[in-house]
């Protein structure tokens, strides 16, 4: 069964309005996730490490203020993107890092067009 | 639907040995396909990549071929070192579609 749960899977949204992506790790509880930004057959871009209960790290180049990360418990990372624009629209995907610290477990992903 | 398929492992191999993880694909159309790299406790890392048939991706001393006749993707590294343990995942993209990995393969290299 599924480790990792993203929702929602796909979202349409217009210019200007906020968007609220949910990552959730199923069976383990998540120190450390990560958010990635796909385009279209290329490879995934890190935007920011999620740690609970502290703030996020974010990659150089990626907006804090226009991607905000919460990860406010052990099973939940939320990524929000505020005052979304066309340019934003993409492939959002998050990782779990197991409990262990050894392995990477994806989410299915979520893709956001914004008119 | 498209997929990709990996040796879970765990690999465990001697330094210096010669590496082969193997990846086959599932996919309509002509699939970019990637290699990343996790290294214990942190996110990934793009290895190497390879866009269209016969291309061949290299990064670090790893290489992998883009095999459309045999839909595989297989990485190799001719003598490995303790610091590639790690783990290794396969993955394709399609333009438009989001990408898709595979379950990763634990690399162990034991000095």
């Amino acid at each position: 069964g599924a480790v990792v749960s993203q929702h929602p899977s796909w979202v349409i949204c217009k210019s200007g309005t906020s968007v609220k992506i949910e990552c959730r790790s199923l069976d383990f509880q998540a120190t450390t996730m990560f958010w990635y930004r796909q385009f279209p057959k290329q490879s995934l871009m890190l935007m920011a490490t999620s740690n609970e209960g502290s703030k996020a790290t974010y990659e150089q180049g990626v907006e804090k203020d226009k991607f905000l990360i919460n990860h406010a418990s052990l099973t939940l990372s939320t990524l929000t993107v505020t005052s979304a624009h066309p340019e934003d629209s993409s492939f959002y995907i998050c990782s779990v890092l197991d409990s262990n610290n050894e392995k990477l477990f994806f989410g299915s992903g979520t893709q956001l067009s914004v008119l | 639907g498209d997929s990709v398929t990996q040796m879970e492992g765990p690999v465990t191999l001697s330094e210096e040995a010669f590496l082969t993880i193997n990846c086959t694909y599932t996919a309509t159309g002509y699939p970019s396909l990637f290699w990343y790299v996790q290294y214990p406790g942190e996110g990934l890392q793009l290895l190497l990549k390879a866009t269209k048939a016969d291309d061949k991706g290299s990064n670090k001393g790893f290489e992998a071929t883009y095999r459309k006749e045999t839909t595989s993707f297989h990485l190799e590294k001719g003598s490995v070192q303790v610091s590639d343990s790690a783990v290794y995942f396969c993955a394709l993209a399609k333009g438009g579609d989001k990408i898709i990995f595979g379950k990763g393969t634990r690399l162990h290299i034991l000095p």
